[in-house]
């Protein structure tokens, strides 16, 4: 596609499950991020996959979160037993290499 | 650490005035650059980027931004605002190892 999609748009569940989180970065784009953005924490950087490279993970909040990226392209992020503390956008950004990042319209997350 | 401090939180500027939003930067070295937009519900837009060269950036939408090593400063700016420059914008800042740091944002409202 023409930009970065992301799936679903909007996901609530309640506390306690998990949720997967999709990303479709641009197509030819070797790098892909997932950024939480929250009122409390403003934008804050989770995980980046740069092709075959391991995974910076730094980001990440917890153990319950994880993300995997598949054949190079589509990515799921899995937050495992959800808490209220997890509810806000994921956004997704993919790039050449390391040049400028596109961002999808994001997920809403809530968790009741 | 990088980070980035956007000085202000909310913005209200009339329709056809001039816009200017504050971005302070911290980075040992030269930084890549960054301005994004985001409207409600939506993603963030690029604006424009610095990642060497002329410091007056010119982007898209009719905004322009200047880096000022000395001041450690990336102000956006806008000569004439429309009302659908009303959003949240973002300034971010970037070094080789690709991860952004995001400022808190700030809201331009425009008023008719």
């Amino acid at each position: 596609g023409a930009g970065v999609s992301q799936s679903p748009s909007n996901k609530v569940t309640e506390k306690g499950k998990d949720v997967e989180l999709r990303c479709d970065p641009i197509s030819g784009h070797t790098a892909l991020y997932w950024y939480r953005q929250s009122l409390g924490q403003g934008l804050e950087f989770l995980i980046y996959f740069q092709g075959n490279s391991a995974p910076d993970k730094s980001g990440l909040p917890s153990d319950r979160f994880s993300a995997e990226r598949t054949g190079g392209s589509v990515s799921t992020l899995t937050i495992q037993r959800t808490q209220q503390e997890d509810s806000a956008v994921y956004l997704c950004a993919s790039s050449l290499a390391e040049d400028t990042q596109y961002f999808g319209p994001g997920t809403r997350l809530t968790v009741l | 650490a990088q980070s980035v401090t956007q000085p202000d939180i909310h913005i209200t500027v009339s329709e056809g005035a001039s816009l200017e939003l504050r971005c302070n930067y911290s980075y040992g070295a030269t930084p890549y650059l960054f301005w994004y937009v985001q409207s409600p519900g939506q993603g963030l837009q690029l604006l424009l980027k610095y990642f060497s060269g002329d410091t007056l950036v010119q982007g898209i939408k009719g905004f322009e931004a200047e880096f000022k090593r000395s001041q450690s400063s990336f102000n956006l700016r806008k000569p004439s605002v429309h009302w659908s420059d009303a959003a949240e914008y973002f300034c971010a800042v970037g070094d080789y190892d690709y991860k952004l740091s995001f400022g808190a944002g700030t809201t331009v409202t425009v008023r008719a």
